[in-house]
């Protein structure tokens, strides 16, 4: 199965609201990374987290890492219109350095 | 920069013809990848390269599929004879090094086989 399982698998906001999404994955890994996909076009890296960071923030985004449960979170806060898209983790394994595995992703919806 | 360029952006093609992707990387990146992305498995990883040679190529589905990358700027993926299962959207992507780095992904070929 795959490396990052998300969770929610969607979720729909007001916009100004805070958005959280979860990420969980299996094995040991290097990094662990978050992309957004906007329908209908390619991903987009938001934010980088390694090994042997807690907590990584980039505008209104906060990302943690918790590498003792395996697992992810990626925090949107004062939510816009425009942040309506997918959002995956992909995790770079410490096996398999260069290669990321997605999570099917969670769709967001924030309603004007 | 213009960023990673595929082409075509759409393809429709009937059962058993074959099919070429192309991906030009963003220059002076040094590996690149191909994924596949459908609605049942998600964003699968097919093939990655790095300085133009083969690193894993794991994820290809089976001997239908080949990808070549004969230099630096350019790279394609070949599906021969292609099958209704094939349908989906692949994409490229390229990174600076070959691991713990970002990837920037191009738009993507959505692929129809009828």
């Amino acid at each position: 199965s795959q490396q990052g399982e998300e969770d929610p698998q969607a979720l729909s906001i007001q916009e100004g609201e805070n958005a959280t999404m979860n990420c969980s994955y299996k094995t040991s890994i290097n990094n662990l990374q978050w992309y957004r996909q906007n329908s209908g076009r390619g991903l987009v890296h938001l934010i980088l987290i390694r090994s042997n960071e807690r907590e990584k923030h980039s505008g209104r985004l906060r990302v943690t890492l918790d590498t003792s449960k395996k697992s992810s979170s990626l925090l949107i806060t004062a939510s816009r219109a425009a942040d309506t898209a997918s959002y995956f983790c992909a995790t770079e394994a410490l096996s398999n350095t260069g290669k990321l595995i997605f999570g099917q992703g969670t769709t967001l919806q924030v309603k004007p | 920069d213009a960023g990673v360029i595929q082409s075509p952006r759409h393809e429709v093609t009937e059962m058993g013809q074959e099919v070429t992707l192309r991906c030009k990387p963003i220059s002076g990146h040094n590996s690149l990848f191909w994924y596949r992305q459908t609605m049942m498995r998600g964003l699968e990883l097919l093939i990655y390269f790095n300085n133009n040679v083969p690193i894993d190529d794991s994820g290809m589905p089976e001997d239908r599929f080949s990808a070549k990358m004969p230099n630096a700027s350019f790279s394609t993926l070949k599906i021969q004879p292609s099958e209704p299962r094939d349908s989906a959207v692949y994409f490229c992507a390229s990174s600076l090094a070959e691991h713990t780095d970002t990837q920037y992904f191009g738009p993507g070929t959505r692929l129809t086989v009828l």
